[in-house]
Formats: structure tokens, sequence, C-alpha cells
């Protein structure tokens, strides 16, 4: 089956430092998902990418769909205490029109030090 | 108004009973679905529901038993309740095209 390799595991960050983080698959996907998930909360999606080599920012977060369709990215800019949590990538490949399975990376645990 | 919502957020329960863990959306969403999320943070998906159909079924034991009665509800039967079963499960919801799931908050299992 597919298979997701997100690395790092965890990050201890200066605030205001720069954060990268990326994910590689063993197949191609035609959507990476960026997500961020909260302590007792569900993942809450960041940034979405239909097309490879799309480079896509929302806010300080900036994330790229890999051209070779098998990894993606995610940069955080300026760190701030709020960003801590976990990351998760998430890539879907949509074939024939019904499946809608995501599968997810192990996640990044961020710490930012205020 | 909350998006995707799950009841209860807590389940503490003995082993060999039978819960049950409820989803609502007020997307409109066609797509629902149920993951579960261990200890180590793992997201896995257990089943899928278009428009009420099962489209995906992840090798799940049979002691799971979703239940879509209709396109904006997807709830979770799990029998004879087991020790490993304790987890996080989260319910989710997207729309047919090709797009990102939201998430409810979650509920946390716990078998004891």
């Amino acid at each position: 089956g597919q298979q997701l390799n997100q690395s790092p595991q965890s990050m201890f960050i200066q605030e205001g430092e720069d954060v990268s983080m990326n994910c590689t698959s063993s197949s191609i996907f035609n959507t990476w998902l960026w997500y961020k998930q909260d302590p007792g909360e569900g993942p809450v999606l960041l940034i979405a990418l239909y097309k490879a080599g799309e480079l896509t920012s929302n806010g300080r977060l900036t994330a790229q769909f890999g051209i070779t369709r098998k990894d993606s990215f995610l940069n955080i800019s300026a760190s701030i205490p709020s960003d801590v949590g976990i990351y998760f990538c998430a890539g879907q490949l949509v074939s024939g029109g019904s499946n809608y399975k995501l599968t997810f990376g192990k996640g990044t645990l961020l710490t930012v030090n205020p | 108004d909350t998006a995707v919502s799950q009841t209860p957020k807590y389940l503490v329960t003995q082993m060999g009973n039978d819960k049950s863990i409820k989803c609502e959306q007020n997307l409109g969403h066609d797509t629902m679905y149920w993951y579960k999320q261990d200890s180590k943070k793992f997201l896995k998906i257990m089943f899928s529901y278009n428009n009420k159909e099962l489209i995906i079924n992840e090798t799940v034991p049979n002691r799971f038993s979703p239940k879509s009665p209709d396109k904006a509800h997807l709830n979770l039967h799990i029998n004879s309740l087991e020790l490993g079963d304790s987890a996080v499960y989260f319910c989710a919801s997207s729309p047919r095209e090709n797009y990102g799931y939201t998430f409810g908050s979650g509920t946390r299992l716990t078998v004891v």
C-alpha cells in the first residue's frame, strides 16, 4: 500500500526561526495536503496542493507539490509560540472518481521556545 | 455552528462492552470517514461512506460496524470492546470533489 515518510519526527526551535518539514511517498499522488493538530482537537487543513510543481502560501506557511508527485514540503517562517502542534502531510490519489482516501504521514511534532 | 461534530468526546468503558460514537456534519458534504489515531498519533482510515454507500473498508475487525442513516450522519458501533481499541477516533467529511477533509474534534475511547 501507499506509504508516506514524513520528517523530521520532531523539532525544537526558538521563536522567530524558520521551519521546514517534508514528506516523500513510495507512489504518486494527485493531491497533497498539510494539516495541523492541536492537543485535544482534530487535524485542521492548512494548505492543499493539486498540481505538480504548485507552490502555495497561507500567511507564514508555504508548501510545494513536488514535480515527481511523490513529495511535498511545508515551510513555516518566523515561528511563533502558537505554531506548536503536530503537522501532518497527507496524500490523496483519486482514481475512477470513487476513492477519496487520504494517506497520512506520521506527523512532525513542533515545539517553539519563546 | 460546528461543521463536523462527534459525541461523546470521551468514552471510558470495560472490555467486552458494546459502544457507539455518533458523527454529524452540516457542510453538505457527500463523503464521510472514520479514522483511528493511535497512541503514536498515527492516523489510519477505517471506513468511508459516499452518499450512505460504503466505499472504503480498511481491514477493520468485524466488531466495528459503521452506519450511515443519511449523508449527514455516520455512526460507529463497536462490539465486544478490547483493550487495543483504546485510541482517538476521528470523524471527517469531504465534498465529492478531490479536496481535503474537515475533521471532528475526536472521541477518546479508553477500554479498561
